[in-house]
């Protein structure tokens, strides 16, 4: 089955760096890809839509300049989490999907563990 | 808006038993509803799809449900297990531009011996 790949899967950096996650989707063209956020005990969060080749459409509350996301192609997406504080401490998951498939899944990836110390 | 609402948001059975997790949903215009489950620190994986014309349908112990009028949906599992222990999401997504895909806030399900 289609697969996608999300890396690395768990990160632990210090507050004001940077730290970047990327989705990949191994074996279809992902014309849509997702990101979430979920906190312990709840349930996943959209942060943000992207379209390949457009800029993508954060949900509200989410702040785009410190959550950079780029869909440069078909099979890759990533995720920048810019001058990271201990409270953006989550689980990201991306997942994707194909424009015009309507009854295929969102392929999830396995998801990023980002611990900001 | 579109909405997508769960119940229970936590559920713990014994082993063995059966269970019925609910979805409601106000998404329109209606393409499918998906079930997914994701275990702990893993990412969501499909279950069961449910189309417009479609009532009923089954994945192993897993039997998935939906009115169209009532636009609502349920996943019911049959003797459960251990490894059932998991959230369980219902996803709908609406047709037309690009598919707008709208989550439910889960039900945390925990089978216990």
């Amino acid at each position: 089955g289609a697969v996608v790949s999300q890396h690395p899967s768990w990160v632990i950096c210090k507050s004001g760096t940077s730290v970047k996650i990327e989705c990949r989707s191994l074996d279809f063209q992902a014309t849509t890809m997702f990101w979430y956020r979920q906190f312990p005990k709840q349930s996943l969060m959209l942060m943000a839509t992207s379209n390949e080749g457009s800029k993508a459409t954060y949900e509200q509350g989410v702040e785009k300049d410190k959550f950079l996301i780029n869909h440069a192609s078909l099979t890759l997406s990533t995720l920048t989490v810019t001058s990271a504080h201990p409270e953006d401490s989550s689980f990201y998951i991306c997942s994707a999907g194909s424009r015009g498939r309507d009854n295929s899944p969102l392929h999830f990836g396995n998801g990023t563990r980002l611990t900001v110390t | 808006k579109n909405q997508v609402e769960q119940s229970p948001q936590s559920l713990i059975i014994l082993e063995g038993k059966n269970c019925t997790l609910q979805c409601n949903y106000t998404v329109s215009p209606f393409s499918n509803l998906r079930w997914y489950k994701q275990d702990t620190g893993r990412g969501p994986v499909s279950l069961t799809i449910m189309t417009f014309s479609e009532n009923t349908k089954s994945n192993g112990r897993y039997t998935a449900t939906l009115d169209a009028d009532t636009k609502q949906s349920s996943l019911h599992i049959t003797a459960s297990q251990l490894s059932d222990s998991a959230s369980y999401i219902c996803v709908v997504r609406s047709s037309g531009g690009y598919q707008k895909v709208t989550f439910g806030t889960g039900t945390k399900l925990q089978v216990i011996p």
